[in-house]
């Protein structure tokens, strides 16, 4: 049973560009999150997709973009990028209606130089 | 003041003690609590998950809620080398988790 999967590992990119990643849930699960991690931090909540659509934001701004597709795998897409966005950036999966937890995937290591 | 308050660490303790990990949390509605866990260059892995006050144990893991206080905690007995890792106390607010900046554990043998 594949949990959830990430891609690519890692990633560097400069200021300016822009970036997409990429996240497959764990089998039977409908509900896509993004997470960024900052070192030492705890990781923040970005949003959360479900049936294709964007159902929570935190507080990020629009440069963050996502997507959901038919088959629950999902992206997140960032905008002109800062040196600020290097970070790990994480996706969870759940199934919505049963009220269990988020599991989450080892993470896109993003470096902006 | 911030939603969830963990104690930063790092802690680091000998093989065979036992660890207490903690956290405090602001809004009396949180009704989900999570421990995770974290090695390096790896993501989260859920330790426990419960939504009661009260102690939910497993194996040498007891994770304890104590909502009148609004503090969770984690117990870890017979904590072993390979229990080195961040540990996240995590709240589920709505359809996300609102995590703390987690405590950094080293067992040494």
């Amino acid at each position: 049973d594949a949990g959830v999967t990430q891609s690519p590992t890692h990633l560097i990119k400069t200021r300016g560009q822009q970036v997409t990643l990429r996240c497959s849930p764990k089998s039977g699960h409908d509900t896509v999150s993004w997470y960024q991690q900052a070192l030492g931090q705890g990781p923040q909540f970005i949003f959360q997709y479900y049936e294709e659509e964007e159902r929570q934001r935190g507080n990020f701004p629009d440069r963050f973009s996502g997507h959901q597709f038919p088959n629950y795998s999902s992206e997140l897409n960032v905008n002109a990028l800062l040196l600020g966005d290097s970070a790990l950036y994480l996706c969870a999966s759940s199934y919505r209606n049963k009220n269990q937890p988020q599991h989450f995937g080892d993470g896109t290591r993003l470096s902006i130089l | 003041q911030k939603e969830v308050e963990q104690d930063p660490g790092p802690l680091s303790v000998p093989e065979g003690a036992i660890v207490s990990l903690n956290c405090t949390y602001s809004n009396s509605a949180f009704q989900y609590f999570m421990w995770y866990r974290q090695y390096s260059r790896k993501g989260p892995e859920l330790l426990m998950y419960t939504y009661s006050s009260g102690n939910k144990e497993d194996g040498r893991f007891t994770a304890q809620v104590d909502k009148s206080s609004k503090y969770i905690s984690l117990f870890i007995r017979d904590s072993q080398p390979s229990d080195s890792a961040t540990y996240l106390c995590a709240i589920e607010v709505g359809d996300k988790l609102i995590f703390g900046t987690g405590t950094r554990l080293q067992v040494f043998p």
